[in-house]
């Protein structure tokens, strides 16, 4: 089963609104990261937080983690029509040895902005 | 700098038939790793590859293989092919193949009839 969880499924929103994505995890993790993919394409990294630290900054995007609860989220302040995509937390963990390569994915949270 | 290159973007194969998919890394980037992404299981790891080795693989059956060359370029295989197979395949590269950041190619949608 995946190890990242996240919610909403699906969340719909007005451009210059802010909009919040929640991941919870089951395991102890080594960093969480938080990846974008618009329709059928790509993953495209955003923000990397590893698992000492308890929020980073980049642009417009804020991300907490809490390893005590096992959870992370995602803000992303003035949305605009171009965030529209999916977003995917994902978890490097040491179980087994070293992760080589190895982000195991949430179901992902489908990011609606209407201009 | 060239970002990481997947071949090709779109293909059709028949149940049983096989097929082998292409990633280039980014230029200097040692790892690649696989993934597949479908509507039901969502994203998951298939393997990674590091200086022409296997290092980490993930739940999937022997039908499906990679492997890496001397220029990190790497190949997957997938064998006798299903229905279930049908999905995107996601190759990714990073420089060191810890736990650090992934630059994923733009995938290699297969479908299987």
């Amino acid at each position: 089963s995946q190890q990242g969880e996240e919610d909403p499924q699906a969340l719909s929103i007005q451009e210059g609104e802010n909009a919040t994505m929640n991941c919870s995890y089951k395991t102890s993790i080594n960093n969480l990261q938080w990846y974008r993919q618009n329709s059928g394409r790509g993953l495209v990294h955003l923000i990397l937080i590893r698992s000492n630290e308890r929020e980073k900054h980049s642009g417009r995007l804020r991300v907490t983690l809490d390893t005590s609860k096992k959870s992370s989220s995602l803000l992303i302040t003035a949305s605009r029509a171009a965030d529209t995509a999916s977003y995917f937390c994902a978890i490097t963990t040491n179980a087994g040895g070293t992760s080589y390569g190895k982000l195991t994915f949430g179901q992902g949270t489908i990011l609606t902005v209407h201009p | 700098k060239a970002g990481v290159t997947q071949t090709p973007r779109y293909l059709i194969k028949t149940r049983g038939q096989q097929v082998t998919l292409s990633c280039s890394p980014i230029s200097g980037h040692r790892s690649v790793s696989w993934y597949q992404q479908t509507p039901g299981q969502g994203l998951q790891f298939l393997f990674e590859y590091f200086s022409e080795t296997q290092r980490n693989k993930g739940n999937f059956p022997g039908r499906f293989s990679g492997r890496q060359f001397s220029n990190s370029r790497s190949e997957m295989n997938v064998s006798t092919l299903e229905l279930g197979d049908s999905a995107l395949y996601l190759c990714a590269s990073s420089s060191q193949g810890g736990n650090g950041e992934l630059f994923f190619g733009e995938g290699s949608r297969l479908t299987v009839l």
